[in-house]
């Protein structure tokens, strides 16, 4: 079965204090692996997808990596605009074609001003 | 270009009432997938279609039901609600095959008194 473990579930940061989130994940055949944005009472916001180890991509404050077994979100010199939570997902095609998402449960991040 | 739109925005059912959610995806997208996220809590995979045919579904009991018109909007449909139903329930789009970005709607607040 196809886990996604989100790491920490709570973090608070000062603004300008970069950090890290850690999403670890174990499928049968990774096709890609999404982050999102949430805002409180609000769908996901599409951040990134990555789709092999050792692939990069970034926006603005966000930098997001991948490896074989886990991906990191690097927010550098977050703002209090950045506060909300974010999910991990990932995506493994069925033969079916099923394309769904199994997500971790998110982290809650809050930036201090 | 709008994006993924759902109706209602929010609703209240009593026990045993039967409730329906409707998704409209991006212009051009023919893939719609249904998600259930229970607070605090990552979204749960509940149906996919695309082309009006179901192409996965998740472990939810028979009660839930879902169906993709011509112009490629869906419904979810829940019978007998529970007060375990209560959840915002979020319908994604893309254009389908792996590649492609999953975008998310705002949901539908559904709360089960």
């Amino acid at each position: 079965e196809d886990q996604v473990t989100q790491s920490p579930e709570a973090l608070r940061l000062q603004e300008g204090e970069s950090s890290s989130l850690n999403c670890s994940y174990t499928v049968s055949g990774l096709r890609g692996l999404f982050w999102y944005r949430q805002d409180p009472g609000k769908g996901p916001e599409f951040l990134f997808t990555l789709y092999s180890a050792g692939e990069e991509k970034e926006k603005e404050r966000l930098k997001a990596t991948l490896t074989k077994k886990e991906s990191f979100l690097h927010i550098t010199a977050p703002k209090p605009e950045d506060s909300a939570t974010y999910l991990c997902a990932v995506q493994v095609l069925t033969n079916f074609g099923n394309e769904k998402l199994t997500f971790g449960t998110g982290t809650r991040l809050t930036i201090i001003p | 270009d709008a994006g993924v739109t759902q109706s209602p925005t929010h609703l209240i059912k009593t026990r045993g009432q039967h409730v329906t959610l409707r998704c409209s995806p991006i212009s051009g997208h023919k893939s719609v997938s249904w998600y259930q996220q229970v607070l605090g809590q990552g979204p749960q995979f509940i149906f996919q279609y695309y082309e009006k045919e179901e192409r996965g579904r998740g472990n939810f009991p028979d009660r839930f039901s879902a169906r993709q018109f011509p112009n490629y909007s869906s419904e979810l449909n829940v019978n007998a609600l529970l007060l375990g139903d209560s959840a915002l329930y979020l319908c994604a789009s893309t254009l389908r095959g792996s590649g492609n970005t999953i975008y998310f709607g705002e949901g539908s607040w559904l709360t089960v008194v």
